[in-house]
C-alpha cells in the first residue's frame, strides 16, 4: 500500500524564522512528488518534483527531492504569518492518483 | 475562466438521506477524483475516474456512489451506508493520475 508520512505535524515559528517541512514517501511506480498550500478550503498547487537533486523555486519557497532516500523537504524562509496553512505532500505513480500525506500545519506567530 | 466548481458549499442533512455533491471542470482533464477531509487528517481517496464513463474505487469507497457520464461532471452520492459521512469533501482533476491536481473549493457535508 503506498504512503506517504509527513513530518512535522503541527509547526509554530515566529514571523522571520526559517522552517523545514519533511515528506516521506513509498509509492509503487512513483513518478512526482508534488507540495500543496492549504489555508481555508482548496489545496493550491505549489511544486511538482519529478528528478532527484534539482530544487525548485518559487520567491521564498524551495524544494527538492531525493529519489534515493524518497525524501522531499519544503523549506520557507523569512516567513510571513501569510505562510500559516496546512502544507500537504502528495507522491504520484500509482494508477489510482496522488497519495496524500497528513499535512504539516504551520502557524507562523508576528 | 478555467477552474472546478464544487456545489453546494455547505450542506446540511438528516441521517439516512442520500446526498450528492456536484463537482464540474471545464479544464478538459480526463482524470477528477474525489476526496474526503477530516480534521488533523490528510486527503483520503474516495473515487477516481481516468475517464468518462469509467471510474475507480478508491481507499474508502464504502457508501459512497458516483457517475461520470459527462467529461466535465463528476458527482458524488454519499448514501445512508455511510457510518460517518460529516466532513470535507474535495473534488479534484488532472490532466492524467500522476500530474498536478487542481482542486475545487470543496463542500462540508454535515449530517444531523
Amino acid at each position: 500500500e503506498d504512503k506517504v508520512v509527513q513530518s512535522p505535524l503541527s509547526l509554530v515559528v515566529h514571523e522571520g524564522d526559517t522552517v523545514t517541512l519533511n515528506c516521506s514517501y513509498e509509492v509503487t511506480n512513483f513518478r512526482s512528488l508534488l507540495w500543496y498550500k492549504q489555508e481555508k478550503k482548496a489545496p493550491t498547487f505549489l511544486f511538482m518534483l519529478t528528478s532527484s537533486g534539482i530544487e525548485k523555486k518559487s520567491g521564498r519557497l524551495s524544494s527538492i527531492l531525493d529519489k534515493k532516500e524518497l525524501f522531499s523537504i519544503l523549506n520557507i524562509t523569512a516567513t510571513q504569518t501569510g505562510d500559516s496553512a496546512v502544507y500537504l505532500c502528495a507522491g504520484g505513480g500509482g494508477a489510482d492518483g496522488l497519495t496524500f500525506g497528513k499535512g504539516t500545519h504551520l502557524i507562523i506567530q508576528p | 475562466d478555467g477552474g472546478i466548481t464544487q456545489s453546494p458549499k455547505y450542506l446540511f442533512r438528516k441521517e439516512g438521506q442520500n446526498v450528492t455533491l456536484s463537482c464540474e471542470q471545464n479544464l478538459n482533464h480526463d482524470a477528477m477524483y474525489w476526496y474526503r477531509q477530516d480534521p488533523g487528517q490528510g486527503l483520503r481517496l474516495i473515487y477516481y475516474s481516468q475517464i468518462v464513463n469509467d471510474f475507480q474505487k478508491g481507499d474508502i469507497a464504502e457508501g459512497y456512489s458516483v457517475s461520470r457520464e459527462k467529461k466535465e461532471s463528476f458527482p458524488l452520492t454519499v448514501t445512508s451506508a455511510q457510518k460517518n459521512p460529516t466532513a470535507f469533501y474535495l473534488c479534484a482533476s488532472s490532466w492524467t493520475v500522476t500530474t498536478e491536481a487542481f482542486f475545487g473549493q470543496g463542500t462540508r457535508l454535515t449530517v444531523v
